[in-house]
């Protein structure tokens, strides 16, 4: 079975800094999805990045970019100029067409003013 | 961007009484909708998956019986919480694939269930 690991449960970064999230993941597909999603305390789930595994190049959206290695099965969230508002739950998930998401355990994301 | 609308965002009910949640798609049409439910801090955990016009595919462990799922239309699944007890308390939250965006799933906002 598919799993998804976020080995920081807590971080937290400066306002303004940059701040990257970890996650890797098990797989023996080669075509497959990768998302990063952000649950503020309204609990709304809010899709971060999107990454399809068969692009080489990494995803990029504003501030948040992230580093693919797929040889590595790793897939990390660069949040540049951080923002009060991104503080948040963050999840990284995996996704195998046809079949179901596969959570991470999230890393809650703490911003200082 | 596609939508979700999940209603209600808040429900407290008694203890043996049935609560139902809707999970619509307002603007794209949804042949599959999935149900999770998160405890406190934790992630999300996949209930089931609701098809449009079948029945309803459940995790292991989650009962059939006391989660109704119902899928009657494209832009419509339904979960009803039957008999339900304090343990049942929790937030579920539903998505939806809009198929015109390959992999672009969306949640709805989610719905806290407190049974009293």
């Amino acid at each position: 079975a598919q799993t998804v690991t976020q080995s920081q449960p807590e971080m937290s970064v400066q306002e303004a800094e940059t701040v990257t999230l970890s996650c890797t993941y098990d797989t023996s597909e080669s075509d497959y999805y990768l998302f990063w999603y952000k649950q503020p305390p309204s609990r709304q789930m809010i899709l971060v990045i999107r990454q399809e595994a068969y692009k080489q190049q990494n995803a990029t959206e504003n501030r948040f970019s992230v580093n693919f290695q797929k040889a590595a099965k790793s897939f990390s969230l660069k949040i540049s100029d951080s923002q009060l508002g991104d503080a948040a739950m963050y999840f990284c998930a995996y996704y195998l067409w046809g079949n179901q998401f596969y959570f991470g355990t999230g890393t809650s994301l703490t911003v200082i003013p | 961007g596609a939508v979700v609308s999940q209603h209600p965002s808040r429900v407290i009910c008694k203890s043996g009484t049935s609560v139902k949640i809707e999970c619509r798609s307002l603007d794209f049409q949804a042949t599959t909708m999935f149900w999770y439910r998160q405890f406190p801090k934790q992630s999300l955990m996949l209930m089931a998956t609701s098809n449009e016009g079948s029945k309803a595919t459940y995790e292991q462990g989650v009962e059939k019986d006391k989660f109704l799922i119902n899928h009657a239309s494209l832009t419509l699944s339904t979960l009803t919480v039957t008999s339900a007890h304090p343990e049942d308390s929790s937030f579920y939250i539903c998505s939806a694939r809009d198929l015109g965006d390959i992999g672009g799933y969306t949640f709805g906002s989610g719905t806290r269930l407190t049974v009293v």
